[in-house]
């Protein structure tokens, strides 16, 4: 069964630099959740988006933005990147916002 | 204030122990789910069950089990006959029905299953 697809799987930037995220849900899921994960930290929601517009906003920088597509992809774009950014960003799919989000394998960023 | 506690951090074990992860949850809405994921060395996040709150029938999955306790506020896990690839982070989430379908997740633990 096709899964949540996360690009890059891996991703290295420096202090200051953009950095550009995107998430493929599984098909016919029409929303779409990111979540950030620091090192041994539990992950932490940032934003969501139904029907390509925003449905829930957690705890995001004003230095990130988000969008969904029309064709339900979403890109999660980090500008002006901080050593704290370092982390692993997952998006998650569900249908109609219904609950038990399926999550892709997660993109690895490191900001040097 | 934390909304998902897993007061145990880290979990060693012998391969063939049973071992039990405990989640203690706090919501203030009547319909809400719980959820436990995975999340071996590799990271990727592995679905392994959603319980609604009307349901508390226990549930188990070959050798994975739940029990779902609302009067405690408790959803643990028990993995029976532990095994070598159950090492992993495992962690409890919730999600609240006022607070649309984002997850709250508890801050995990760490279980290594020694050989």
């Amino acid at each position: 069964a096709a899964g949540v697809i996360q690009s890059p799987r891996h991703l290295i930037k420096e202090k200051r630099e953009t950095a550009t995220l995107k998430c493929y849900p599984i098909p016919r899921h029409d929303t779409v959740y990111w979540y950030q994960q620091g090192p041994g930290q539990d992950p932490q929601f940032l934003i969501s988006f139904y029907e390509k517009m925003q449905s829930d906003k957690g705890s995001i920088p004003d230095r990130f933005s988000a969008q969904q597509f029309s064709d339900y992809h979403s890109e999660l774009n980090m500008s002006s990147l901080e050593l704290g950014d370092s982390a692993l960003y997952f998006c998650a799919s569900s249908l109609g916002g219904a609950t038990g989000a399926f999550f892709g394998q997660g993109t690895r960023l490191t900001v040097v | 204030a934390q909304k998902v506690t897993q007061a145990q951090t880290e979990i060693s074990v012998v391969e063939k122990e049973d071992v039990t992860l405990d989640c203690v949850y706090e919501t203030r809405d009547t319909t809400y789910y719980l959820f436990w994921y995975k999340q071996p060395p590799s990271g990727e996040l592995v679905f392994l069950i959603r319980r609604n709150s009307f349901d508390e029938q226990n549930e188990i999955s070959g050798r994975y089990s739940w029990n779902f306790q609302k009067s405690t506020s408790s959803f643990n896990f028990t993995i029976t006959a532990s095994q070598v690839v159950d090492s992993a982070v495992y962690f409890c989430a919730l999600e609240e029905e006022t607070s649309g379908s984002r997850l709250t997740f508890g801050e995990g633990t760490q279980l290594t299953v020694n050989p």
